[in-house]
């Protein structure tokens, strides 16, 4: 069964940081990888869908690579905002269905 | 891109009674939807995958007979808390399988519900 971890669990950085969030999944037979933000009480936004023969995406200021031997994704996120402030949620899909990481919680402080 | 909505956004209900939240596709056809649950801060845990047309696949430690799952059409998935207690309480999110660039298999995440059960 697929375990997916997210390091770390909780991180605040001032406003116009850079930042580097973890994600690491044990069975690399992946069919792809997802970066999802969470604010409170809401549901999901998809960030960035890395595919199983990429190695990264890029959007904006976000950018996510997958390096599938490893088991290790890692999103970065360039001159943190203060409406960056969210949990981070990493997502593998794989023999059918999508495990999730318990996430990052995301502080930017003005 | 596509998009999965869920109804009722949220919902407060009795100890005792029964709660449906529906999952609908609304621009494309979805074999395969899954239900997943969170908690408060915490992570989504993935309660079953529904195939249209046939039984619905339960993680360990899901109870099928609290939580009926109905996927009876291609854009329309239900599941019904039944005889909920408060501890069912929580943020129930559904997902839909469907293609995206490519014809590469995405899911697609609905809004989420919120039950509160007193």
């Amino acid at each position: 069964k697929q375990e997916v971890t997210q390091i770390p669990a909780a991180l605040s950085v001032p406003e116009g940081e850079n930042l580097v969030l973890n994600c690491s999944f044990t069975d690399s037979a992946i069919y792809n990888l997802q970066w999802f933000r969470q604010d409170p009480g809401k549901g999901l936004t998809s960030l960035l869908l890395i595919q199983s023969s990429q190695r990264e995406q890029t959007s904006g200021r976000l950018n996510a690579s997958l390096d599938k031997s490893s088991g290790r994704s890692t999103l970065y996120i360039a001159a943190s905002q203060p409406g960056d402030s969210a949990t981070y949620l990493c997502a593998v899909y794989n023999n059918n269905d999508m495990r999730f990481g318990a996430g990052t919680r995301l502080t930017v402080k003005p | 891109g596509a998009v999965v909505s869920q109804h009722p956004s949220w919902v407060i209900c009795k100890s005792g009674t029964s709660v449906k939240i529906e999952c609908r596709s609304l621009d494309f056809q979805a074999t395969t939807m899954f239900w997943y649950r969170q908690f408060p801060k915490q992570s989504l845990m993935l309660m079953a995958t529904s195939n249209e047309g046939s039984k619905a696949t339960y993680e360990q430690g899901v109870e099928k007979d609290k939580f009926l799952i109905n996927h009876a059409s291609l854009t329309l998935s239900t599941l019904t808390v039944t005889s909920a207690h408060p501890e069912d309480s929580s943020f129930y999110i559904c997902s839909a399988r469907g293609f995206g660039t490519g014809g590469l298999i995405e899911q697609y995440f609905g809004p989420g519900t919120r039950l509160t059960v007193t």
